[in-house]
């Protein structure tokens, strides 16, 4: 596609409920991040992928969080049991190489 | 202490007038320094990158880097006001890797 695309747009989970947040990334481009922006902070990293290989998952801030990339393209963040102090922004990024990376529109999670 | 620092603001700049944004960061080792601008209720948007010290400028905007004092900035000429939004100064390793951002500095133009 012409963008990062990330799905739902905004979802209200109430307390306990698991989610599922998609991120379908720029065509082509290998390498997926996920990041998680409180409201008045600057996004935290989550989590990195290169083709399906996650790389990195040292910002999984418990294991509640899960994420994957199974074909290399599409990716899902999995929180389990959410609680309160997950709200937040998840945004998704991708990038082909070097130079910074594009960010999705996000999804808006709200725990009530 | 936070890895990337930013004064938060808001920052008021008039119209037509220059815009300075900084950010200083902890970790020695760090290659690439990235500005994104994010507008209220949207996703950060990429505007300039720079991994050498000294100057780059892109059409009103210019980044600059010093690695010794560990400082970033950016600069926009001519402010307009639809250059009001939050600016995110973000750094990594180097490479395709994790980005540390700041908590962004909000820019008002004033008219």
């Amino acid at each position: 596609g012409a963008g990062v695309s990330q799905s739902p747009r905004y979802k209200v989970a109430k307390r306990g409920q698991d989610v599922a947040l998609r991120c379908d990334p720029i065509s082509g481009h290998v390498s997926l991040f996920w990041y998680q922006q409180a409201l008045g902070q600057g996004p935290e990293f989550l989590t990195y992928f290169q083709n399906e290989a996650q790389l990195d998952k040292s910002g999984l801030p418990s294991d509640r969080f899960f994420a994957e990339r199974p074909e290399g393209s599409v990716s899902t963040l999995k929180i389990q049991r959410t609680q309160q102090e997950d709200s937040a922004v998840y945004l998704c990024a991708s990038s082909f190489g070097s130079g910074g990376y594009t960010f999705g529109s996000g999804t808006r999670l709200t725990v009530v | 202490q936070k890895e990337v620092e930013q004064n938060s603001g808001p920052l008021s700049v008039p119209e037509g007038a220059i815009a300075s944004l900084n950010c200083t960061y902890s970790d020695r080792g760090s290659q690439s320094f990235f500005w994104y601008r994010q507008y209220s209720g949207k996703s950060p948007e990429l505007i300039m990158f720079i991994y050498s010290n000294g100057d780059k400028e892109d059409g009103r905007f210019t980044a600059q880097l010093n690695k010794a004092s560990q400082y970033v900035s950016l600069l926009i000429r001519d402010s307009q006001p639809s250059d009001s939004a939050t600016y995110l100064c973000a750094v990594g390793a180097g490479g395709n890797e994790k980005l540390t951002f700041g908590t962004g500095t909000r820019l008002t133009i004033i008219p």
